[in-house]
């Protein structure tokens, strides 16, 4: 199946400054989403992705999908974007449905 | 979008006892999807639920622990049975948007601790 490797597993920064979180996968997809786990548990969709950019706010998402890469950048970071960030893939042929393959996050902690 | 109601949020539970999740999809959606996400650890697909047919569960996981209904393209519920402590976790379902763009929806998630 799949493989997902999302890097870095840990990234601590200082409130204001920029991050970039990146996402390999091993095989084609066309279903690529990341997701913002609150400490809660809820998974908050950032981005429907699976090539090209988009921006909403702070956030914005590349993916190269001829690589078989993606990258999440978060600038001017808050406290509230800490969490975890997950990508997660997904290969559905003719319009079908399936399950997403989820890498194992990245674990952002933003300092006052 | 779709909205999903998963209930409950959160429980603490004896082990040997089961508790069953229920989750609510504001439109009919064909497949739904449950995950289990272990402390720390990323999301794991327990089992994928069809209306009118019985679930199909992946390696490592049996009906007999999960027991899945699917009474409607609406609603599903998840039964954890017979729990451990090791069956602590956030257990989340999921749907998909039909057509096309495949985006993916997820409910609130149920944090389950078992003592």
């Amino acid at each position: 199946g799949i493989q997902v490797e999302q890097s870095p597993p840990d990234l601590i920064l200082q409130e204001g400054a920029n991050s970039t979180l990146r996402c390999n996968f091993s095989d084609s997809v066309n279903n690529l989403q990341w997701f913002h786990q609150n400490p809660w548990g809820q998974l908050i969709n950032l981005f429907y992705i699976p090539s090209g950019t988009k921006q909403n706010g702070r956030l914005s998402a590349t993916t190269v999908a001829t690589e078989r890469y993606s990258l999440l950048y978060i600038s001017s970071s808050q406290t509230t974007d800490s969490g975890v960030y997950f990508c997660a893939v997904g290969n559905f042929y003719g319009g079908s449905q399936g399950n997403l393959i989820f890498g194992k996050g990245t674990k952002l902690s933003v300092k006052p | 979008s779709a909205v999903i109601s998963q209930k409950p949020s959160r429980d603490i539970c004896q082990r040997g006892t089961s508790l069953t999740i229920q989750c609510q999809v504001d439109s009919q959606v064909t497949m739904m999807f449950w995950y289990r996400q272990q402390p720390g650890q990323s999301l794991t697909l327990i089992a994928t639920a069809n209306q009118g047919s019985e679930a199909t569960y992946e390696s490592g996981f049996v009906i007999d622990k999960f027991p899945i209904s699917r009474p409607n393209l609406t609603f599903s519920t998840l039964t954890v049975s017979n729990m451990s402590p090791e069956d602590s976790s956030i257990y989340l379902c999921s749907v998909q948007r039909t057509g096309f763009n495949t985006e993916a929806f997820f409910g609130q998630g149920t944090r389950l601790t078992v003592v």
